[in-house]
């Protein structure tokens, strides 16, 4: 079975740019998760999908960031416009989410290092 | 929101040694806490995890140990070997089963042979 993809694994981009991550979750997995590590800090929570629809979107900086998961399989999330402090590494998880209250082991992807210069 | 504190942020042991990583939670409403080690250049993945009605959770040469009163957990990993080198990362979250994780700031663990 495929784990959770990312692409791209790099990508440098100029200030004012825009830049457009994808990730592909597990087959079958309804929730999706984005998070962002920046420069060595937490791995920090930017938002959730189940399946098509945002759970939560508390962790999104700022309106400079959209996430989309239309048909509840691939997810994107761009940055646009993107500025310096946005480069950091951005991970997406996929988990079941069995529906019995309990929560399932969260699959990560390899991430996409984001450098905005 | 949940506040999750993680130290040291760097560790170095010699080979054999025994690695001990602290964890630290706000929300006493949590109760799963899973442990993701990430190697160089890889995805972290899962190596453990540990949900509130137990106290402790071994398997093999790691072992997380959770007190609720304190709202703290324990990551400890025997017989250290070079292999175990990676960043380590706590969590927590509210098993609702769709709740996101809140992550610890990581632990740099260096095996030396």
């Amino acid at each position: 079975e495929a784990g959770v993809t990312q692409f791209p694994s790099h990508s440098v981009i100029e200030k004012g740019q825009t830049v457009t991550l994808r990730c592909d979750p597990i087959s079958g997995h309804d929730n999706l998760y984005w998070y962002r590590r920046v420069m060595g800090k937490e791995i920090k929570f930017l938002l959730h999908f189940v399946k098509e629809s945002k759970q939560d979107e508390s962790g999104m900086p700022n309106n400079r960031f959209l996430a989309e998961r239309t048909g509840g399989t691939y997810s994107t999330l761009k940055v646009q416009p993107a500025e310096l402090e946005d480069s950091g590494v951005y991970f997406c998880a996929s988990s079941q989410g069995n529906g019995l209250g309990r929560n399932t082991e969260a699959f990560f992807g390899q991430g996409t290092r984001l450098t905005v210069v | 929101g949940e506040n999750v504190e993680q130290h040291p942020s760097t560790l170095s042991v010699q080979e054999g040694d025994s690695a001990v990583i602290k964890c630290t939670y706000s929300d006493s409403a949590s109760n799963y806490f899973p442990w993701y080690k990430q190697e160089l250049g890889k995805r972290p993945q899962l190596i453990i995890d540990i949900r509130s009605n137990v106290g402790e959770k071994k398997d093999q040469r790691i072992a997380v140990t959770l007190n609720k009163t304190a709202k703290h957990f324990s990551l400890h990993i025997t017989e250290t070997q070079p292999e175990d080198s990676a960043v380590y990362f706590c969590a927590a979250s509210i098993s609702t089963g769709r709740r996101a994780l809140t992550f610890g700031s990581g632990t740099r663990l260096q095996v030396q042979p």
